[in-house]
């Protein structure tokens, strides 16, 4: 039973451009969504987060975007730079709780 | 802050040996966690302690699966008779127990990728 599913695999887009990862959920119960960043051999790295209260949460050129009503979140990179290539996952929580339900991610591609 | 340090970064061992994993969280953080990535998917929850306290555990833990936090400090994760299916990136994560209050999400390891022959 998957969760949070990114049915995108990989996403290549040109430097400078916007770069949109999705993410969909289907546990009406998640209050709390995240977004991870990883390189190869590395850990994942915390991006941004949000909360189900809000709809949008803003960090510099990283924005996240919560439909709440759609169960569909996305994250929003612009411009998109070479070091943003990396595996991208989305997670969710319940009730503030810190395990985190992972999606499958994405790997997004920045070419110059 | 150095980070949550996560030894050794590659296992080899052969089916049927047990392995043990070692993790240092971030100092101040009294939350660590387990999760296991295979490839192609995202991190699995294993488990969770709370100071030296173990809270949860998933079913993906079987009971070949032992983790201990004996002083709530640092963490081992233990296999025992290693399958080939056990062959996966083990990640480590830690965090303090407010962390939606402070926006302090989980801090992960660089993981110990176990392969299993």
């Amino acid at each position: 039973d998957q969760q949070v599913k990114q049915n995108s695999p990989s996403l290549s887009v040109q430097e400078g451009r916007i770069s949109i990862l999705n993410c969909d959920y289907t546990n009406s119960m998640f209050d709390y969504f995240l977004w991870y960043k990883k390189y190869p051999a590395e850990g994942p790295t915390f991006l941004i987060s949000i909360s189900s209260i809000k709809d949008k949460n803003e960090d510099g050129r990283f924005t996240v975007f919560l439909n709440k009503s759609a169960k569909h979140l996305s994250l929003h990179i612009v411009p998109s730079q070479p070091g943003d290539s990396a595996v991208y996952f989305c997670a969710a929580s319940v009730g503030g709780a810190q395990k985190l339900v992972f999606g499958q991610g994405t790997r997004l591609t920045i070419n110059p | 802050d150095t980070g949550v340090s996560q030894d050794p970064r590659h296992k080899i061992t052969k089916r049927g040996q047990n392995v043990t994993f070692r993790c240092d969280p971030i100092s101040e953080h009294n939350r660590l966690y387990w999760y296991r990535q295979t490839l192609g998917q995202g991190p699995e929850f294993l488990t969770y302690f709370q100071n030296e306290a173990q809270l949860e555990k998933s079913r993906l833990l079987s009971d070949r699966f032992s983790a201990e936090r004996p002083k709530g400090s640092f963490s081992t994760l233990e296999i025992q008779r290693t399958e080939q299916g056990d062959s996966a990136m083990y990640l480590c994560a830690s965090s303090p127990s407010l962390f939606r209050v402070y926006n302090s999400p989980l801090h992960f390891g660089n993981g110990t990728r176990l392969t299993v022959t």
